[in-house]
Parts: C-alpha cells; sequence; structure tokens
C-alpha cells in the first residue's frame, strides 16, 4: 500500500533558526511529489510539485527537494508568518489521487 | 483568477439529514476531486470526477455518499442520512488535466449534531 510520512510531526523554530522538513514515501511508480502549506481553518495551498530525483525548487525561504525515498523541504530563516501545517503528498501510477502524509504543523517564534 | 469555490463554508446538520456541498472548480479545470479531512487525521481521497463522469470513486464510502459532476454547474458531494462520523471537513481539489498540480478550495466544514 502507498504510504506518505511526515517527520517531524510537530516543530517549534526561533524566527532566524532554518531546518527541514522531512517527507518520505514507499509508493511505486511515483509520478509526483507535491508540498502544500496549510493554515488554520484554511484549505490546502499549493507550494510546489517535483518530479524526478535529483530535482529542487525554491520560492522565497522555501526549498524542496526529492530523492528516491524521501523529499524535504528546507526552510531558511523562517518568519512567523512561515507558521503552518506543510503537507506532502504522492501521485502514483495510472492514477489522479494524491495520498497525503499527516503533515508537520510548524511554529515560529520571536 | 478565481480560485477553487466551496459553499457552503460551514453546514450543520442533524443525524437522519442530508448534506449536499458544492465545488466550483477554477476555470479552465475540467478534473475535480473531492477530499476529506477528519479531527487529526490526514487528507483522504473520495473520489475524483470529469464533466459528467466519474473517473475514480475508490475513496467513497460505500452506502450514503454520491458525487456528481454535471454538464452545466458545480459539482456536488452529497451525503444522505448523515451521522455524526459524517463531521468533518470536505475540500475539492481541481486540475486543468491529469496528472496536473491539483488546487485545493477553502472547505466545506460539516458538523452533524
Amino acid at each position: 500500500e502507498d504510504q506518505v510520512t511526515q517527520s517531524p510531526e510537530a516543530l517549534r523554530l526561533q524566527e532566524g533558526e532554518s531546518s527541514s522538513l522531512n517527507c518520505s514515501y514507499t509508493v511505486s511508480g511515483l509520478r509526483g511529489l507535491f508540498w502544500y502549506r496549510q493554515d488554520p481553518g484554511k484549505g490546502p495551498e499549493f507550494l510546489f510539485t517535483l518530479y524526478s530525483a535529483g530535482e529542487e525548487k525554491e520560492k522565497e525561504r522555501l526549498k524542496a527537494t526529492l530523492t528516491k525515498k524521501e523529499s524535504f523541504l528546507h526552510i531558511t530563516a523562517p518568519k512567523p508568518e512561515d507558521s503552518a501545517t506543510y503537507l506532502c503528498a504522492s501521485l502514483v501510477g495510472g492514477g489522479n489521487k494524491l495520498t497525503f502524509g499527516t503533515g508537520t504543523q510548524l511554529k515560529v517564534e520571536l | 483568477n478565481a480560485g477553487v469555490m466551496q459553499n457552503p463554508r460551514h453546514l450543520v446538520r442533524r443525524r437522519g439529514q442530508e448534506a449536499r456541498l458544492r465545488c466550483s472548480p477554477m476555470k479552465g479545470h475540467s478534473h475535480v476531486y473531492w477530499y476529506r479531512q477528519l479531527p487529526e487525521e490526514g487528507l483522504k481521497f473520495m473520489v475524483y470526477l470529469q464533466k459528467e463522469n466519474i473517473i475514480d470513486e475508490s475513496g467513497m464510502p460505500k452506502e450514503r455518499f454520491s458525487a456528481e459532476f454535471p454538464k452545466e454547474g458545480p459539482s456536488i458531494l452529497r451525503i444522505q442520512q448523515v451521522v455524526r462520523g459524517d463531521s468533518a471537513a470536505y475540500f475539492c481539489a481541481s486540475s486543468p488535466g491529469t496528472a496536473d498540480t491539483q488546487y485545493f478550495g477553502p472547505g466545506t466544514r460539516l458538523t452533524v449534531l
């Protein structure tokens, strides 16, 4: 069964303290690995799509990378407004359904 | 550029009533997906539709739940005879084609009393 596991479950950082979130996947035939940000009471907001091992994408303070077994979301010098739950999801095989991890709840403090 | 729209944003029903959740995809998107997020759980896929067709309903409960995406109008997720366990946030997403990025709406929060 396709599985997506995120760690840590929760992470507390000081403003400016860089860190990484992990997403490991056990799937066959990965077609895409997606990162979303979700604020309380809102829908997931798209961040990145990665398609092949070695690929990297950046947006402001965030950088996503992909290997054959896991993906990382690096957060450089985070600010309080980066506080949110970060979700990763896999898309496999011939289907169109995303399999989500349970997320990492990030809190950035002043 | 309007995003995915869902209504209502909040819905309260008593046990045994019906719930209808509506989703209008982004302009130019013909693929619609429904996901459910139970308290303290991750997002779970329910159903994938294209105009007038259900493509994959492998995540839909076998009873009481149905979905449609008519030629005209929004996609509808219908839950008959709701029970307390149906209380959750229901999210709709849309994409322009297969394997494309899915963009999510703000969700409908269903509370069953």
